[in-house]
């Protein structure tokens, strides 16, 4: 059985960084992709990006490029996600997920992670 | 490669909720349908278009047929009032979502 730990919530000042982990136990670590999901309150949910661990791939919405690295760590079967530059825009819950990528994309998953709430406030 | 979903769908105790979701790319990748209740993590109700994932009430269906899929509710139940998202994939691989529908039960 699947499971995926977030790390907990944090509060963060306009043009800080956040990094969120998610540890993933149950499964061969290497063998899945991670991806990465955000909400903002009340609105619906935003792709972030993923990461092929076996590839050493990482892919990124456009409109994030340049702000957000998602990277793993093997040895701990933990994924992260560093999100530069905050704005007051990027105060979400932020969702990590655990998937398969195939085809040249990334399937959908019901397993993710409970969730991290980060908030941008000066 | 943008997926669209009704804002909100209301039916009664015992009636069939039907939510859509359309989108061009959908023929090619499959979809997937999450229920997400107020402070909570989303929960995937639909695998694969029509797959129904273990502990998953059998009154929840998915179907497809073209650029559209939709998730059926069967006999809803006042527990079943929540956010229902469509989610598949761009021609670029990514995820994407639809903007999420509301369903309410009068």
């Amino acid at each position: 059985q699947v499971q995926l730990v977030q790390s907990g919530a944090e509060v963060k000042k306009p043009g800080s960084s956040v990094k969120v982990s998610c540890k993933a136990s149950g499964g061969t670590f290497i063998n899945y992709a991670i991806c990465w999901v955000r909400q903002a309150p009340g609105q619906g949910l935003e792709w972030m990006g993923g990461i092929i661990p076996v590839l050493g791939r990482a892919d990124y919405v456009q409109k994030l490029q340049g702000r957000v690295t998602i990277t793993t760590d093997a040895s701990t079967t933990t994924a992260y996600m560093e999100l530069s530059n905050l704005r007051s825009e990027d105060t979400a819950v932020y969702y990590c997920a655990r998937t398969t990528w195939e085809g040249g994309h990334y399937y959908g998953s019901g397993d993710w992670g409970q969730g991290t709430p980060v908030t941008v406030s000066s | 490669d943008e997926l669209t979903q009704p804002p909100s769908v209301s039916v009664s105790p015992g009636q069939t909720a039907r939510i859509p979701c359309s989108g061009d790319a959908l023929p090619k990748f499959y979809a997937y349908w999450f229920q997400q209740k107020p402070g909570q993590a989303p929960v995937l109700v639909i695998n694969k278009d029509t797959e129904r994932p273990s502990g998953i009430p059998e009154r929840f269906s998915g179907s497809s047929s073209g650029t559209t899929v939709t998730l059926t509710i069967s006999g809803v139940q006042a527990e079943d009032e929540a956010d229902y998202y469509c989610q598949s994939a761009d021609n670029s691989g990514a995820w994407v979502f639809g903007g999420g529908t509301k369903l309410t039960v009068l």
